[in-house]
């Protein structure tokens, strides 16, 4: 079975650009996570999908942060215009729909984002 | 809101050796999951071992077991013969029913040869 495919692995941006980033999940995923990690600290999650519906963007700060879901399977997060301190690895993550026990999170391998 | 702690910022253990990684959490929740996430330097998370709340037996995975103690929300990750494959990041999480997930702010592993 595959895994949480995400493109690029790595990017590197000046301030004030733009940045897209992809994400393919496990295929049967309805639920599909965006994360911020800054060194040393957990993932704080941005945006949460079911199928192609937001559950939960309270974290995306929404000024220059934006997803998308729109078949309900890939995904794109855009940073427009990128700032010093979006620096990080942004994961994303699937799982199953709710009410399906004992589903864990699937992670894909992370794009690390540096802003100079 | 639910909130996942773990107050070890660090450890380390000599190969070989046993070690216990501490996780607490809040919640108002009966019906929850709780995981373990190892994230290796190269920073890939994967799953280590879950536990679901209305069980009341410890979930075990060859050498790691959990300690779950639901009154006192506490969940806490015993590895035993530590091997130098499992340096790395540990992450407590937390799963409510809508599939949302609460992580901590992870356990630095070292493993000392």
């Amino acid at each position: 079975e595959a895994g949480v495919a995400q493109s690029p692995r790595y990017k590197i941006i000046e301030k004030r650009q733009s940045v897209a980033f992809w994400c393919n999940p496990i295929s049967g995923h309805a639920t599909l996570y965006w994360y911020q990690q800054i060194l040393g600290q957990g993932p704080k999650l941005l945006i949460q999908f079911q199928n192609n519906g937001v559950v939960d963007d309270s974290q995306l700060p929404k000024d220059r942060f934006s997803a998308e879901r729109l078949k309900g399977v890939d995904s794109t997060l855009k940073i427009q215009p990128a700032k010093l301190e979006d620096s990080a690895v942004y994961l994303c993550a699937s799982s199953l729909a709710p009410g399906q026990k004992g589903n864990e999170q699937f992670f894909g391998p992370g794009t690390r984002l540096t802003v100079l | 809101a639910q909130t996942v702690t773990q107050s070890q910022p660090e450890m380390s253990v000599q190969e070989a050796e046993t070690v216990t990684l501490s996780c607490t959490y809040d919640t108002s929740e009966s019906d929850y999951y709780l995981f373990w996430y190892k994230q290796p330097p190269s920073r890939q998370m994967i799953l280590v071992i879950r536990q679901e709340a209305y069980k009341q037996q410890n979930a075990t995975e060859n050498r790691f077991s959990v300690n779950f103690q639901k009154a006192a929300k506490s969940f806490s990750l015993k590895i035993s013969d530590s091997q130098l494959g499992d340096a790395a990041m540990y992450f407590c999480a937390y799963r409510q029913r809508g599939n949302q997930f609460y992580f901590g702010t992870g356990t630095s592993l070292t493993v000392i040869p």
